[in-house]
């Protein structure tokens, strides 16, 4: 079956970066995107960016410029969301998320991990 | 950006109640409308794709319609486990942009 296991929770300081990995399982996984998508508590989630596992293309919101990178490790299936110059109001809960489509894409999020809290303060 | 605007933000409604969300997009993205249900602690899970296509295992009693700018989203007979907040998310650009949610409540 498809899974998504995300790594821990992370508290960080503000001004700090934080990895979160993202390994999938049980699916071909260079035929489909996976996308980030963060959750502040009580919000609306908001996407910030996705990358093709088959070529490594990624897309990044324009909402958090140079702030967030996504790459890959395709021989551990693992994709990873890096953010950095982190700050109070990025804590929030950050999914990885499956593209519903295989090798073309449909931005509809099929999978998606368990999620990772990060916490940011002083 | 696309703005996509959800409607009532909650609702109570009784067992077996029809219940009803609407979904407005600040432009047209034909049918590239999809709908979450999201319980507390958990991810969102996927209940129906491109405005009315419904994603395996889902029940028959959610029904998603619209599209252009308007879009509805209901559950045709309210369960107890449908407590849960449901969004829309546009999938027709980039950035990917969701609704405000509408959480659902037994009465």
């Amino acid at each position: 079956q498809v899974q998504l296991v995300q790594s821990g929770a992370e508290l960080k300081k503000p001004g700090a970066s934080v990895r979160i990995s993202c390994k999938a399982s049980g699916y071909t996984f260079a035929s489909h995107l996976i996308h980030w998508v963060r959750q502040a508590p009580g919000q609306r989630p908001e996407w910030l960016g996705w990358i093709d596992a088959g070529d490594g293309e990624t897309k990044y919101s324009q909402n958090m410029p140079g702030r967030v990178t996504i790459d890959l490790d395709s021989g551990a299936s693992t994709v990873y969301l890096d953010l950095s110059s982190l700050r109070s109001e990025d804590t929030a809960m950050f999914f990885c998320a499956r593209d519903r489509a295989s090798k073309w894409k449909s931005f509809s999020l099929d999978y998606w991990g368990q999620g990772t809290l990060v916490a940011v303060s002083s | 950006d696309i703005q996509v605007t959800q409607a009532p933000s909650s609702l109570s409604a009784s067992v077996g109640d029809r219940v009803t969300v609407t979904c407005q997009a600040s432009q047209d993205i034909s049918n590239y409308l999809n709908w979450y249900q999201q319980k507390p602690g958990k991810p969102p899970k996927l209940l129906i794709y491109t405005a009315s296509t419904l994603e395996a295992g889902v029940p028959s009693r959610f029904i998603g319609s619209g599209s252009g700018t308007d879009f509805t989203f209901t559950i045709t007979s309210l369960q107890p486990e449908d407590v849960a907040t449901y969004f829309c998310q546009q999938c027709d650009d980039l950035p990917l942009t969701f609704g405000g949610g509408t959480k659902v409540e037994i009465k």
